[in-house]
């Protein structure tokens, strides 16, 4: 079984500002995981995903992600935001066993403020 | 590629109406998904096919939900009778073997 838990439904950050949106995930064998971007009225796009190879995994749009197995975690950061990032962002768990489920957290809304 | 195609974007119907939503995945994947997206609920896989074959509809709500995938390059989703509890953006996806997934862009529905 697998699960994923996103802290902070909604975050809102200054233009340029660091961003950051939590991810941790519960997984009974070695996961894959992703972030999607959602921007309104579209669909998911994939900004970046963990596959086993390299933990900091970087992104489209200047963000990326670290693998931290102890923590179990699979955090989202980018350096400087900008207003284009203003969207719903979402984390994505899916077993690396040949399992086609990819089971998502909740999502967090990220504003960014000029 | 055009991405997955989903159709229609927007669609309002009556309580009671049956209602088909569709998609045509990205040529040479061969998973497909449905999800569902509310407020409340977040995002919900009710459905995913492989080869064409439903593997786990586990997620599909009750049994006013169905879904088939007569070939590898279509698939529907069909609500009958729909109810106001089913309004929502319902999102497919495909995937190739090993790769991650391609979401359509949704299809809005409302049902009063």
């Amino acid at each position: 079984a697998q699960s994923v838990t996103q802290l902070g439904s909604h975050v809102s950050v200054s233009e340029g500002a660091l961003v950051l949106l939590r991810c941790n995930y519960s997984s009974s064998v070695p996961p894959y995981l992703f972030w999607y971007v959602q921007y309104p009225n579209q669909g998911l796009q994939l900004l970046l995903k963990y596959t086993s190879a390299a933990t900091l995994v970087k992104g489209i749009n200047g963000f990326e992600a670290e693998f931290k197995k102890s923590e179990t975690s699979f955090h989202l950061t980018k350096p400087s935001a900008h207003m284009s990032d203003a969207a719903e962002y979402f984390c994505a768990v899916r077993a690396n066993n040949a399992g086609n489920m990819l089971t998502f957290g909740g999502g967090t809304r990220l504003m960014v403020k000029p | 590629d055009a991405g997955v195609i989903q159709s229609p974007r927007h669609e309002v119907t009556e309580m009671g109406q049956e209602v088909t939503l569709r998609c045509k995945p990205i040529s040479g994947h061969n998973s497909l998904f449905w999800y569902r997206q509310t407020m409340m609920r977040g995002l919900e896989l009710l459905i995913y096919f492989n080869n064409n074959v439903p593997i786990d509809d586990s997620g599909m709500p009750e049994d006013r939900f169905s879904a088939k995938m007569p070939n590898a390059s279509f698939s529907t989703l069909k609500i009958q009778p729909s109810e106001p509890r089913d309004s929502a953006v319902y999102f497919c996806a495909s995937r190739p073997e090993g790769s991650e997934a391609f979401f359509g862009q949704g299809t809005r529905l409302t049902v009063v």
